[in-house]
């Protein structure tokens, strides 16, 4: 089994839609949480950073945490165009520790 | 605009070239990473500096020499590679330490395309 599991996608909404990306992972000693937006042929940028069990929200993106069932997710709300990107999910057992990347999901916004 | 600048952007070389990536961060970080990142494939840390010191080394083929001569800049020195090894090669940075807040989360460059002919 692998660490962390990501749909690939492609997924496509149109504009306007509300996306949900998510994650699944394996290790229960995860505790720190990262989501990265990468667009093509760039490098990975991040976009929401939590610690633990709970939510978070940043403008249109929600990030939340389940540790319970080992699940994560974002939620883009009123997805616009410029969101069209590849999704990847990050985590790490401790701030030393290195982090461990999903594959990512590619997200396409159709106008 | 990136704390983190990676020079070449785009580099083609043959299997028989040598060939230097630069990476330099401006956000005060003390660790440095070297990840490789193929078509479809999760990122792959490569090489993890800290304090300027080689800390971790994932079974990166000899062919592949990092270089960190101090916390600002990163090197990968690259010789006689192979075609398998074209990818998008992404340095980055972060501050080591305790805490949970944000500063112990990693900040990448823009990316090195590299193709290998």
């Amino acid at each position: 089994q692998k660490e962390v599991e990501q749909d690939p996608g492609p997924l496509s909404v149109p504009e306007g839609a509300i996306v949900s990306l998510n994650c699944t992972y394996s290790n229960s000693a995860f505790q720190y949480f990262m989501w990265y937006r990468q667009y093509s042929r760039k490098g990975p940028e991040l976009l929401m950073y939590t610690y633990s069990s709970g939510n978070k929200e940043d403008g249109r993106f929600t990030a939340q945490v389940d540790k319970s069932s080992k699940y994560i997710s974002l939620f883009i709300r009123d997805s616009q165009p410029s969101d069209s990107a590849t999704y990847l999910c990050a985590m790490r057992r401790t701030s030393y520790d290195k982090v461990i990347f999903g594959p990512g999901t590619s997200l396409s916004v159709i106008p | 605009e990136t704390g983190v600048t990676q020079t070449p952007r785009h580099l083609v070389m043959g299997m028989t070239n040598k060939k230097s990536l630069k990476c330099e961060q401006h956000l005060g970080h003390n660790a440095m990473y070297w990840y490789k990142q193929s078509a479809k494939k999760p990122l792959e840390l490569m090489f993890v500096y800290s304090l300027e010191e080689r800390v971790e080394n994932n079974s990166v083929p000899s062919r592949f020499s990092p270089e960190c001569p101090n916390s600002s800049h990163l090197f990968l020195h690259l010789h006689t590679l192979q075609p398998e090894d074209s990818a998008l090669y992404l340095c980055a940075s972060s501050q080591g330490g305790r805490g949970a807040g944000s500063g112990n989360t990693i900040y990448f460059g823009e990316g090195s395309w590299l193709t290998v002919v």
